[in-house]
């Protein structure tokens, strides 16, 4: 089962923050967030275990809502180098399935 | 460290033509596996995923298959190649439980013409 991920895109000026939301209809081991440019592979940027934990990457940190199958990713003081898609992606328990959403499409503009 | 090689990084195939994509792993032993498909400005559909030599899930029926052969090798196959099968083909590995993230390979650009 695919995790539903919103908004589809956002478009930001350089400093500006966002908030991009991932949700899963069954529960959940745990959720990854990856950043994929232009032609390229997704690369990794975080797993959350947890319920509740939180965990940062440069200025993009994320949270995991165990009990309402939720995780968001905040994107603060906007950088250039954070345009691309992200990706987020759940686990169930018990399984090694990794599962990803569409995808948010970021751009950041100067 | 661990290494994750793909290759060809491109190809262009007639309908009804074979495929194989292969994909190793270094570094690391009994890695979990996993083939993705994405088409053009899509997301990432998972294909096939193993963990362990022989042990391979399918998550969408398709003229797709695959095969781990040995414990670093994973290898995506079909008989004969559909246009529908277009599409950048990622191969990526995990640990078990998968708590370090997964690492993509560079992929595979596989235009069916």
């Amino acid at each position: 089962q695919q995790p539903v991920q919103s908004p589809q895109a956002v478009i930001l000026r350089e400093g500006e923050d966002a908030v991009i939301n991932c949700s899963s209809s069954k529960a959940l081991y745990s959720v990854h967030w990856y950043r994929q440019k232009h032609g390229e592979a997704p690369v990794f940027l975080m797993i959350l275990l947890k319920g509740g934990e939180q965990k940062g990457h440069e200025k993009i940190s994320a949270s995991f809502n165990e009990k309402k199958q939720q995780s968001s990713l905040y994107l603060t003081a906007s950088q250039l180098s954070y345009s691309g898609t992200y990706f987020c992606g759940t686990v169930p328990p018990n399984d090694y399935k990794l599962s990803f959403g569409a995808g948010t499409t970021v751009t950041v503009r100067a | 460290s661990q290494t994750i090689h793909q290759w060809p990084a491109t190809l262009v195939q007639p309908v009804g033509s074979p495929l194989s994509l292969e994909c190793t792993v270094e570094g690391t032993s009994n890695p979990n596996l996993y083939w993705y498909r994405q088409a053009a400005g899509r997301g990432l559909q998972l294909l096939f995923y193993s963990v362990g030599i022989g042990q391979i899930s399918s998550e969408v029926p398709q003229n797709l298959s695959a095969s781990r052969p040995q414990d670093r090798q994973f290898i995506l196959s079909s008989k004969k190649l559909l246009l529908s099968d277009s599409g950048f083909y990622l191969c990526a590995w995990g640990s078990l439980g998968g708590h370090h993230g997964y690492t993509f390979g560079s992929g595979t650009r596989l235009t069916v013409v």
